[in-house]
């Protein structure tokens, strides 16, 4: 069981260059998301899907797209990379089974855009 | 979107000091309330949880946090810390049934030997 997997680890994009960055879980949890961690704000919250098909925004979604084709994979697109998205990227899971709804994180991208 | 406000920025402390890492958060009903480390180069792990019960609640490695609902506060606490507690501290919060967890900004906390 190897929980959240994200794919890559590190990763330099020039602006205005696109990228894909990978999130997989093999807990079969609903629901998964993904942040970004900058400095001095914590984590905040890009997009969510609660279900193979469905998504939606979170708290800072402009530049990025996602998708959830499978209840295994939600990937996030970087349409346009800038240097304001320079961050370490997060994916989480989690499952109305939990009763707090306890999220489980990946090990992080960390993205350079110069 | 819930608001969580950490106080500390950066603690800095001796090996055998306790710690109390202050959290506030600003809904005014039901919570659940978590408290997350990430060591350097690691990522999130969860310290401890409250959704309801005891409000004083034990994690691992020796943490726990007290739940006070008349001040809106989960402050985090370890009366003894070591040199591997060094790391960032998250407080976050969500409301029942909603997966969308709010987070703090973080409090780094370094240990010296």
């Amino acid at each position: 069981n190897a929980g959240v997997t994200q794919t890559p680890k590190f990763q330099v994009l020039k602006t205005g260059q696109s990228m894909t960055l990978q999130c997989a879980q093999d807990m079969n949890h609903e629901y998964m998301s993904w942040y970004r961690q900058d400095p001095g704000m914590g984590l905040r919250l890009i997009h969510y899907s609660v279900g193979a098909g469905i998504t939606d925004q979170g708290e800072v979604p402009n530049g990025y797209n996602v998708s959830r084709s499978t209840t295994e994979d939600f990937p996030l697109r970087l349409l346009s990379a800038a240097p304001s998205q320079t961050s370490v990227y997060f994916c989480a899971s989690s499952t109305p089974g939990q009763s707090s709804y306890e999220q489980y994180f990946g090990p992080g991208t960390r993205l350079t855009v110069t | 979107a819930q608001s969580v406000s950490q106080h500390n920025h950066h603690v800095i402390l001796s090996e055998a000091a306790s710690l109390e890492l202050g959290c506030n958060y600003s809904y005014g009903g039901t919570v659940n309330l978590f408290w997350y480390v990430q060591y350097p180069g690691q990522h999130l792990q969860l310290l401890l949880k409250y959704f309801s019960g005891d409000p004083l609640v034990k994690g691992i490695k020796g943490f726990e946090a007290e739940f006070i609902k008349s001040k809106f506060s989960f402050n985090l606490r370890k009366p003894s810390v070591q040199w591997s507690d060094t790391a960032e501290y998250f407080c976050a919060v969500n409301e029942p049934h909603d997966y969308k967890l709010s987070f703090g900004a973080g409090t780094t906390v370094t240990v010296r030997a």
